[in-house]
Order: C-alpha cells, then structure tokens, then sequence
C-alpha cells in the first residue's frame, strides 16, 4: 500500500502569506496526486489534480508542484476563504489520502 | 446540476447492517467511476470503495469482505450494504465521483462529492 505523509500537520498564518503544505509518498506515484480543501461539516473540494492541475472554478493563488515522491501545494496570498484543512491524494494504485494539514488563523 | 445526495445514515449496534445510498443528477452514475470516501469524528480521510464502470469493484482492506458497493442504474444511484458492522466503521460516509471521458476511464481525483452522511455504531 502507498503511504502519504503531509508537513506540516498544523500550519499558523495570516491573511496575505505565502502558505506552502508538502505530501510525501512511500513509493513514486508519478504526478497522480490530487489537493483538496476541506471546512467544517463539509464534504471535501477538489483544489489541484494531477499535481499540478487546476480544477475549474479554482482561484490561481492555488498551485501544486512535483512529481515522483514529493508534492507541494502553494497558496501565493492566504485569503480568509482559505483556513481549512488540506489532503493530498495518490491515485497511482487505487486512492490514499494524507492525514490532512490544518491552515489556522495565527 | 450536478450533485450527488447520500441517505440512510443512522445508529446501528455493533454487528448489525446498514445500506447507504447515494442519489446522482445531473450526471449518469454507470458512465463514471463511483466511488465511497469516509472520515472517523475528528480524523483523516478513508476510501473504501469504488465500482468501475465496467462493474469491476475493489475495497479497503478494512471493509472487505464486510461490504458492498453497487449501483442501480435505472435510479442512478450508489448503494454500500454494510454488514458486521463495528465501532470503528462509525464516520461520515460520503459518495464521491471519479469522471471518466466519453473515450477513456482510470483511476483519478474525484470531482464531486455528496454531503455526506452520519454511521454511528455503537451499543
């Protein structure tokens, strides 16, 4: 089975930063990783698939990196919208999620 | 519009069954990829299962042989027979879509996502 690490696991910041989330997985996945944002009590949102690919209706300050082992997700200018928790996904042998990374208000 | 609406959540006892269904409009559920995501109170992400568009269905370890995923296609709905039930299956189960093309299918990101619904299980 894939593995999916995500760092930090809990992340302060302020309105306006550049918020970087990294997932690591235990075996190369080529760039079949996936972000997704999600609040409380809500179903998960689709951010970035294909690593680097932005879902429709998704704002550019969202970006996604890498491929192989190491994925990022940027967030170029934190907006209040964006405090939530954020999952990386493999899709390269059936699906796995990271344990999350919560982006708090500092 | 496109949305999927799960149902038949509840409290059940440990052992017991439940059959949760997931209702899709605007979208055909047999054209796609189906698949069911849960999330313990307070934890992580967990998939469970997923119903190819070929029919072909696979499972989490930890509920195979437990449960069931399938699909009516004259209601365009998911099901998940879940038997044997225990306290660790308690979560929100949410339904979820992998979208194939009109030309092509394979394991992706999943586009939408039911709001989910509540299994508790406990004594």
């Amino acid at each position: 089975d894939i593995q999916m690490t995500q760092s930090p696991s809990t992340l302060s910041a302020s309105v306006g930063d550049r918020v970087t989330i990294t997932c690591r997985a235990s075996q190369s996945i080529s760039s079949w990783l996936a972000w997704y944002q999600q609040k409380p009590g809500k179903a998960p949102k689709l951010l970035i698939y294909k690593a680097s690919s932005l879902e429709s209706g998704v704002p550019s300050r969202f970006s996604g990196s890498g491929s192989g082992t190491e994925f990022t997700l940027i967030i170029s200018s934190l907006q209040p919208d964006d405090f939530a928790t954020y999952y990386c996904q493999q899709y390269n042998s059936y699906w796995t999620f990271g344990q999350g990374t919560k982006v708090e208000i500092k | 519009e496109v949305q999927l609406v799960e149902s038949g959540g509840g409290l059940v006892q440990p052992g017991g069954s439940l059959r949760l269904s997931c209702a899709a409009s605007g979208f055909t559920v047999s054209s796609n990829y189906m698949t069911w995501v849960r999330q313990a109170p307070g934890k992580g992400l967990e998939w469970v299962s997923v119903i190819y568009r070929g029919g072909n269905t696979y499972y989490a370890d930890s509920v195979k042989g437990r449960f069931t995923i399938s699909r009516d296609n004259s209601k365009n709905t998911l099901d998940l027979q879940m038997n044997s039930l225990r306290a660790e299956d308690t979560a929100v189960y949410y339904c979820a879509r992998d979208p194939c093309s009109s030309t092509s299918c394979y394991p992706g990101a999943f586009d939408i996502w039911g709001q989910g619904t509540m299994v508790t299980v406990s004594s």
